[in-house]
């Protein structure tokens, strides 16, 4: 089974509007952190977000946020008011520190493009 | 600089040919790990190093895969006779002794590995 399930290959976002990325992930970890990350066409994995299991409040990093429905193993990232430089894949990633150690599980990923 | 980095930021080599990557940590970070990105795919752990402790293998997909690392500093990634299977990104991230899983993984560029 997917550990991380990313199901929008690809979404489009006109310019100043919010776009939400879907992730599903699973795990039998009661302890885990949840990542996005963002990899630009030239290449380099930029860290977005971290969510972790335990948190009481969804986290936000500037435009960045994420809705995370721990019932329903999701953790989508919200990006507000994009901009024609937010256009790149987008990669949720999990740790189980007592199943998998430090490793992180990526999912397949979504290709943002915003339009002006 | 202050981010990780990798070289050659691109290889190309012919089929049975061994090569070597190698990958510079934020200095600090005792943890290490590489990650293999074939094209349009989310990230494929390989490797993880922590201090001296033994490095966790398990993501190695042949025995034609090693990789070293001295202390808390350089690591090589080394594939023996390549195959054109190998044809990937080759991603190296490092970070912070781990707290918990909250620590977060920076990523280098990549070495681009193309095997004719």
């Amino acid at each position: 089974a997917q550990k991380i399930t990313q199901t929008q290959p690809g979404m489009f976002v006109q310019e100043k509007e919010a776009v939400t990325l879907d992730c599903t992930y699973d795990t039998s970890d009661p302890s885990y952190g949840l990542f996005w990350y963002k990899q630009p066409s030239s290449g380099e994995m930029i860290f977005l977000i971290y969510q972790g299991s335990y948190d009481q409040q969804n986290a936000t990093e500037g435009r960045y946020s994420l809705n995370f429905q721990k019932a329903r193993k999701s953790a989508n990232l919200v990006i507000s008011a994009s901009q024609l430089g937010d256009s790149a894949m987008y990669f949720c990633a999990m740790r189980e520190p007592t199943l998998g150690g430090s490793r992180l599980t990526f999912g397949e990923g979504t290709q943002l493009t915003v339009n002006p | 600089g202050a981010g990780v980095s990798q070289s050659p930021s691109n290889k190309v080599t012919e089929k049975g040919k061994d090569v070597e990557l190698r990958c510079d940590p934020i200095s600090g970070h005792t943890a290490l790990y590489w990650y293999r990105q074939r094209l349009g795919q989310g990230l494929e752990f390989l490797i993880y190093f922590q201090g001296n402790s033994a490095p966790d293998k398990s993501g190695l997909p042949s025995d034609r895969f090693s990789a070293e690392r001295t202390g808390e500093s350089v690591s090589t990634l080394t594939i023996q006779r390549t195959q054109q299977e190998d044809s990937a990104v080759y991603l190296c991230a490092s970070s912070r002794a781990p707290q918990g899983g909250r620590e977060t993984q920076y990523f280098g560029p990549g070495t681009r590995l193309l095997v004719l």
